[in-house]
């Protein structure tokens, strides 16, 4: 089975530039969840999908970040424009439906993440 | 949002038995217990969820006391590749949101 895809691996951008980063969750996967790791941290949850529906933004800076997943599969997070405390690794996260068992019992699993270092 | 305490860091020697040991005071009554382990580079892996009491899989053991209020991963016999971050999480509602915390970075040495 294959697992979560991200791409770019790496990325480094100039602060005020604008970045994507692209998400393919597992295959079957209803939930799809965007992820800020800042070193030395734990991932921060910043928006989370079922299907093409936002479940989750509450902790998305959405005066510069945003997420779509238009067809309830691939998704796409961007920041237009990056601050120098953007610099993180972007992880995303896929479960298989997170109406199907509640309370936290979905097992997500992670892609390898996006390092992006704003300069 | 239930968050989770755990020590920041732990030094073990290979072969040895690791405990962790994570309190979560604010659990709700059906919420899970769940832990991951991040290698550096790589994103977090599942490694073992529980309600309550004793579960164990073929790479751990979470032991979970009647109360609820705190859980211990148990790594039998780890080894040099044991070394990452381990987070435990607590599910939030019926949203299946985490809060991951600062995890437990583990040292194994040889």
């Amino acid at each position: 089975e294959a697992g979560v895809a991200q791409s770019p691996r790496y990325k480094i951008i100039e602060k005020r530039q604008s970045v994507a980063f692209w998400c393919n969750p597992i295959s079957g996967h209803a939930t799809l969840y965007w992820y800020q790791q800042i070193l030395g941290q734990g991932p921060k949850l910043l928006i989370q999908f079922q299907n093409n529906g936002v479940v989750d933004d509450s902790q998305l800076p959405k005066d510069r970040f945003s997420a779509e997943r238009l067809k309830g599969v691939d998704s796409t997070l961007k920041i237009q424009p990056a601050k120098l405390e953007d610099s993180a690794v972007y992880l995303c996260a896929s479960s298989l439906d997170l109406w199907a068992s509640g309370r936290g019992q979905e097992t997500q699993y992670f892609g390898p993440g996006t390092r992006l270092l704003v300069l | 949002l239930a968050k989770t305490t755990q020590p920041i860091s732990m030094d073990s020697y290979e072969g040895q038995e690791v405990n962790i040991t994570c309190s979560h005071n604010n659990i709700a009554t059906n919420d899970y217990i769940t832990w991951y382990q991040q290698f550096p580079s790589q994103g977090p892996r599942f490694i073992i969820q529980g309600y309550k009491t004793k579960v164990t899989n073929e790479v751990a053991s979470l032991f979970i006391p009647a109360d609820r209020k705190s859980s211990t991963l148990s790594l039998p016999r780890v080894s040099l590749s044991d070394t990452a971050v381990y987070y435990c999480l607590v599910g939030e509602g019926n949203f299946n949101k985490f809060y991951f915390g600062s995890g437990t970075k583990l040292n194994v040495k040889p």
